[in-house]
């Protein structure tokens, strides 16, 4: 089955810095990979999305690269603001809506004032 | 537009009793997942559902857990006699029709089995 892995588990960065997450995923069947963000006591909320058929998506100020080769795809946040403050989880599916997903084990993003 | 809804929010139960956790779907949406979060961990993935059928549960435990997805009413997650490593949250997500990838995910429910 899949397994992702999600780096690192915790990151702190200056409020108005760049956070970059990273993901690595083992089934090369896989082709949709989604991003969640958590706050505390709420259910994960999907912020931005990817599908293997592209490499990189952009939302404002948040943006997911993906390499399929490779197997690995990351998050990017630019000018970070205190509301970014979170879980971030990472995903893997096979798309189709024909299975659950496979989540890495989150990113705790503190956003120092 | 109500998103995912799920109830209780939180639930207690002890040792030997049952639990038995609901979700209702976002409007037109006809499938349904349920995930398990520990504390500290990801969400793993138990069950998947449709209307009337149980479509993928490879990640749903053998014994004492059960879900269910009637014609009408929400989806039941059911847990009999449960025991202490099943305090976790349980969060369920919904999809439009087959073929969209996007899961949204309902509040949760954390269940503390006493």
């Amino acid at each position: 089955g899949e397994n992702v892995e999600q780096h690192p588990s915790t990151l702190s960065v200056q409020e108005g810095d760049s956070a970059v997450i990273k993901c690595t995923y083992s089934d090369s069947a896989s082709n949709y990979f989604p991003w969640y963000k958590q706050e505390l006591g709420k259910g994960p909320q999907l912020i931005i999305d990817i599908r293997s058929n592209v490499g990189e998506k952009k939302d404002q100020r948040i943006a997911v690269t993906l390499n399929k080769t490779a197997k690995h795809f990351s998050l990017h946040i630019t000018e970070t603001q205190p509301e970014d403050s979170a879980v971030y989880f990472c995903a893997g599916g096979s798309g189709g809506g024909a299975d659950g997903l496979t989540f890495g084990k989150g990113t705790h993003l503190i956003i120092q004032p | 537009n109500a998103g995912v809804m799920q109830n209780p929010r939180h639930l207690v139960r002890r040792r030997g009793q049952e639990a038995r956790l609901r979700c209702s779907p976002m409007k037109g949406h006809s499938h349904v997942y349920w995930y398990r979060q520990l504390p500290e961990e990801g969400l793993k993935f138990m069950v998947y559902l449709q209307k009337e059928n149980i479509i993928d549960e490879s990640g749903m435990p053998k014994e004492r857990f059960s879900a269910e997805f009637p014609k009408e009413g929400p989806s039941i997650l059911r847990i009999q006699q449960v025991v202490r490593g099943d305090s976790a949250a349980y969060f369920c997500a919904s999809s439009p029709l087959a073929g969209t990838d996007e899961q949204f995910f309902g509040p949760g429910t954390r269940l503390t089995v006493l």
